[in-house]
C-alpha cells in the first residue's frame, strides 16, 4: 500500500512553460486534493475532487486545471507558468468529507518558476 | 476570512518537553489538528480534537484547547531526536465540507 505518491518530486520551469504534476492514491478514496505551500503559510487548497468526473475549485485555482478520469489519479496542470507559481504542492486523499478524516499526503513536489 | 498562526521555530533540548502553541480565529471550530510533516515526507495526521474538549492525551503528547482564547497548543514530553519535524495546526468547522484553515507550520528543532 503505497497510500499518495506524487511525481515529480523537484522541477525547474521556465516561465511560460506548462507541465503536469501527477498525483496517484491507491487507498480508493473518494476525495482528492491539491495544495500549495508558500513560504511561512499555511496550505491553500487549488481544487478538489469528490470523485471521478468530479472536480471543483479550491482557494487559489487561477493558473491551474485539474482533471479526474479514475478514482486513483488526480493531475494538476500548470499552463504558462509565472514566478508567483514557485511553491511546494502537496496532493492529500481522503475517504470522505475533510472535517471527518484522516487526510493522508503525497510527498511534495517542489516547483521553481524563473 | 479565518486565520491560523503559529510560530515558524521552536528549539528544544533532547530529553525537555515541547510545547507548540497555534492560534485560530473561527469561532465555530469543531475539529482541530495536528499534522507532522517529517523531512522530505508528506503531512502525517499526528492527533485531533473535537472543539467540545478541552485536553486529550496520547502517550507522550498532550492537545490543550482553550475556546475562549481560541488557542491549541501540542505538547510533546521527554522530546527525541525523532520529533524533528514541522508540526501544522489545521481546523475546520460545519461548513468544512472540502478545506480546512492550515497554519504555516512550526519547525521543531532538537539540541543534543
Amino acid at each position: 500500500n503505497a497510500g499518495v505518491t506524487q511525481t515529480p518530486k523537484f522541477r525547474i520551469l521556465k516561465i511560460g512553460q506548462s507541465m503536469t504534476l501527477q498525483c496517484t492514491q491507491d487507498m480508493n478514496h473518494n476525495y482528492m486534493y491539491w495544495y500549495r505551500q508558500d513560504p511561512g503559510m499555511g496550505l491553500k487548497l487549488i481544487y478538489y475532487s469528490v470523485g471521478a468526473g468530479i472536480t471543483d475549485k479550491g482557494e487559489v485555482p487561477n493558473g491551474y486545471n485539474v482533471s479526474r478520469s479514475t478514482t486513483e489519479d488526480f493531475p494538476l496542470r500548470l499552463e504558462l507558468a509565472a514566478p508567483s507559481q514557485t511553491s511546494v504542492y502537496f496532493c492529500a486523499s481522503t475517504l470522505g468529507r475533510v472535517l471527518q478524516e484522516t487526510q493522508y499526503f503525497g510527498p511534495g513536489t517542489r516547483l521553481l518558476v524563473l | 476570512g479565518e486565520d491560523v498562526e503559529q510560530s515558524l521555530f521552536l528549539s528544544v533540548r533532547e530529553g525537555d518537553s515541547s510545547v507548540i502553541n497555534c492560534t485560530y480565529t473561527d469561532s465555530s471550530s469543531t475539529y482541530l489538528y495536528w499534522y507532522k510533516q517529517e523531512p522530505g515526507a508528506g503531512l502525517q495526521l499526528l492527533t485531533y480534537i473535537f472543539s467540545n474538549m478541552d485536553m486529550k492525551q496520547d502517550q507522550r503528547l498532550t492537545v490543550l484547547l482553550n475556546k475562549k482564547d481560541k488557542h491549541l497548543s501540542l505538547r510533546i514530553a521527554d522530546t527525541q531526536t525523532g520529533d524533528s519535524a514541522i508540526y501544522f495546526c489545521a481546523e475546520g468547522g460545519p461548513d468544512s465540507n472540502y478545506q480546512l484553515i492550515w497554519g504555516a507550520g512550526t519547525k521543531l528543532i532538537i539540541k543534543p
